[in-house]
């Protein structure tokens, strides 16, 4: 039962572009969300999170935005850069166990 | 900068033969996870400790795997036997557990299993 969604499998923008990444989410008693990012053959690596009684958090260009009535959250990144290429989870937090989707994977090209 | 070390970073096996991974959490997080990761797919949770103590093993197939954080420091992660479904890459991860950081976990690089 797959709590955390994430629909795209993957995602590819030009350089200097807006990458979105959207995550959609089942169990209302989450209320803290993270984004990780993952490059191949390394572990996942904290990127930015949301607590639920936010609807938006930004550090430099990533911005993570919160739809709480929608159980819906996304991650925009502008400018888009070619380093940002990697797989990008989006998780959620259930006492202290994360819950990840499968993952969206995003090519930033040139 | 503090890490969260895992040691095999690969792993090849025989099916029903035992295997095991070690994990070292970054120094003072309380919180340790082990997390298994198929290809294509998110992490997902096999086992969770505060310290010493198992808070979530839900996941863990309990008749072939086992964990263990004997001081509350570092944990190995035991198959046995392995099973040709076990090939995944297992990661470790810690947290400090509590306050604004509570979900930001560090993950170690992973062990990259495969069993034959």
């Amino acid at each position: 039962d797959q709590q955390v969604k994430q629909n795209s499998p993957s995602l590819s923008v030009q350089e200097g572009r807006i990458s979105i990444l959207n995550c959609d989410y089942t169990n209302s008693m989450f209320d803290y969300f993270l984004w990780y990012k993952k490059y191949p053959a390394e572990g996942p690596t904290f990127l930015i999170s949301i607590s639920s009684i936010k609807d938006k958090n930004e550090d430099g260009r990533f911005t993570v935005f919160l739809n709480k009535s929608a159980k819906h959250l996304s991650l925009h990144i502008v400018p888009s850069q070619p380093g940002d290429s990697a797989v990008y989870f989006c998780a959620a937090l259930s006492g202290y166990a994360l819950n990840f989707g499968k993952g969206t994977s995003l090519l930033v090209t040139p | 900068e503090a890490e969260v070390a895992q040691s095999p970073r690969y792993k090849i096996t025989e099916k029903s033969q035992a295997v095991a991974f070690w994990c070292d959490p970054i120094s003072g997080h309380a919180t340790l996870y082990w997390y298994r990761q198929i290809l294509g797919q998110g992490p997902e949770l096999l086992v969770q400790f505060q310290d010493e103590s198992v808070v979530d093993d839900s996941q863990l197939p309990k008749d072939r795997f086992s964990a263990e954080r004997l001081k509350g420091v570092d944990s190995t992660l035991k198959i046995q036997p392995a099973e040709l479904g076990d090939s995944a890459m297992y990661l470790c991860a810690s947290s400090r557990g509590q306050g604004n950081g509570v979900g930001e976990a560090f993950f170690g690089q992973g062990t990259r299993l495969t069993v034959v």
